[in-house]
């Protein structure tokens, strides 16, 4: 049974830092993997997307990387802003006939000004 | 571009009640899914529907039914609420692996709902 794993669980990070959020799942054969945004008592933000065949994707700020073979994924934020506190969700799909993702618990980022 | 919309957006219901929560996507996506959220336990999947007219089980299937009305629109019913069904309950989309989409997820907004 495929398990996504995300650590930290939490991170406080002062303004302007470089950060790496992990995530690692047990069973490599995935067809893509999602990076999701949510904050307090909101839906979730799609923020990019991998596709097995893919090593990595960038938008802005954010660049996730993934390395299916070792089972694990980072989105690398650069120079962080309050305004990206939020909790960061990873999710894998491991089903072409469209069963659904398998989510991380996800870290809980706090930057601070 | 409205994406997926949920209704409602809060509900308190009583145990043994029954309700349905109704989403609507317009996005032209194939399939719709229905995840619960709960703290400590993260997103889990309901039930989900790969194309219209077909629906399958998923992780917490028990005490839920569901309905795909047509291509926008993914039903959930609750029959007869119980208190550990209390959560927040989100909607989500995508378009087919098998159509050459990208199989991006799209999220609803979720339902808070409370049993008491």
């Amino acid at each position: 049974k495929q398990e996504v794993t995300q650590i930290p669980a939490a991170l406080s990070v002062p303004e302007g830092e470089n950060l790496v959020l992990n995530c690692s799942f047990t069973d490599s054969a995935i067809y893509n993997l999602q990076w999701f945004r949510q904050d307090p008592g909101k839906g979730l933000t799609s923020l990019l997307l991998i596709q097995s065949s893919q090593r990595e994707q960038t938008s802005g700020r954010l660049n996730a990387s993934l390395d299916k073979s070792s089972g694990r994924s980072t989105l690398y934020i650069a120079a962080s802003q309050p305004g990206d506190s939020a909790t960061y969700l990873c999710a894998v799909r491991t089903d072409q006939a469209g069963t659904a993702l398998i989510f991380g618990k996800g870290t809980t980022l706090s930057v601070s000004s | 571009n409205a994406g997926v919309t949920q209704t409602p957006k809060f509900q308190v219901l009583k145990t043994g009640q029954s309700m349905t929560l109704q989403c609507a996507q317009d996005m032209n996506h194939n399939s719709m899914y229905w995840y619960r959220q709960d703290p400590g336990m993260g997103l889990r999947l309901i039930y989900y529907s790969a194309s219209e007219g077909t629906t399958d089980k998923g992780e917490v299937p028990n005490g839920y039914n569901v309905s795909r009305l047509n291509k926008r629109e993914f039903s959930l019913r609750l029959e007869s609420a119980a208190p550990s069904q209390t959560s927040v309950y989100f909607c989500a989309s995508s378009e087919s692996l098998w159509t050459s989409g990208s199989g991006e997820q799209f999220f609803g907004p979720g339902t808070r709902l409370t049993v008491l």
